[in-house]
């Protein structure tokens, strides 16, 4: 599974967009961007994954680049119940995907009022 | 989705002694995977527990230390052996769900954790 590299700590105000970026330069082509959130003390959560194309769900957006070697996640109106470690993860997809999950040491997001 | 419980939630024990922590899944599932996430880290996965079969453990983890039981599709456990005050962290399963669709993929549910120390 590619690497991926993320900032280790963002803040963002209450209201606003939290855009969380997240970089998988060695990502190969069959595999999927995946973002998960663990709230303290909380397994993690799944929030949204994607190939190559935008995605959106009732949670998030996540914009990937064109050469798929970087991709952002976007909270669209951040509340304080969003602070959180968020996991930006590479890996398989599909039938051939193991379906495990190594994760990074991921961004802390600290939504302040 | 699936709801994940673990059993016990926390537990202080001695070192030298084992502890088998359970894990339910309210639905049967494909994909078992037992994870340790040690004090202000990232989750580390240990293993991938297989029904009918030996548990698939990752560089670092090893079935003598860390043997794992997955007799059924909705039940795991997993044993920390001969403890030490090393291995104290929080052990978390989770389970993966098939989702079929345009980006077909496999959604991972975590338990709630178990939270061990070791004196």
């Amino acid at each position: 599974d590619a690497k991926t590299t993320q900032p280790p700590s963002m803040d963002c105000a209450e209201g606003r967009a939290a855009n969380l970026p997240c970089n998988h330069s060695t990502i190969s082509g069959n595999e999927y961007v995946y973002w998960y959130r663990q709230i303290h003390s909380q397994g993690p959560q799944y929030i949204i994954h994607g190939l190559k194309n935008n995605e959106t769900n009732e949670m998030a957006s996540l914009i990937i680049t064109e050469d798929r070697k970087s991709s952002t996640l976007i909270l669209p109106h951040a509340t304080l119940r969003d602070t959180a470690v968020y996991y930006c993860i590479v890996r398989v997809g599909g039938p051939s995907g193991t379906g495990k999950l190594i994760f990074g040491q991921g961004t802390t997001l600290q939504v302040k009022p | 989705s699936a709801v994940i419980s673990q059993k016990p939630s926390r537990d202080i024990c001695q070192r030298g002694t084992s502890l088998t922590i359970q894990c339910q899944v309210d639905s049967q599932v494909t994909m078992m995977f037992w994870y340790r996430q040690q004090p202000g880290q990232s989750l580390t996965l240990i293993a991938t527990a297989n029904q009918g079969s030996e548990a698939t453990y990752e560089s670092g983890f090893v079935i003598d230390k860390f043997p794992i039981s997955r007799p059924n599709l909705t039940f795991s456990t997993l044993t920390v052996s001969n403890m030490s005050p090393e291995d104290s962290s929080i052990y978390l399963c989770s389970a993966g769900l098939r989702r079929e669709g345009p980006l077909s993929y496999n959604e991972q549910f975590f338990g709630p954790g178990t939270r061990l120390t070791v004196l």
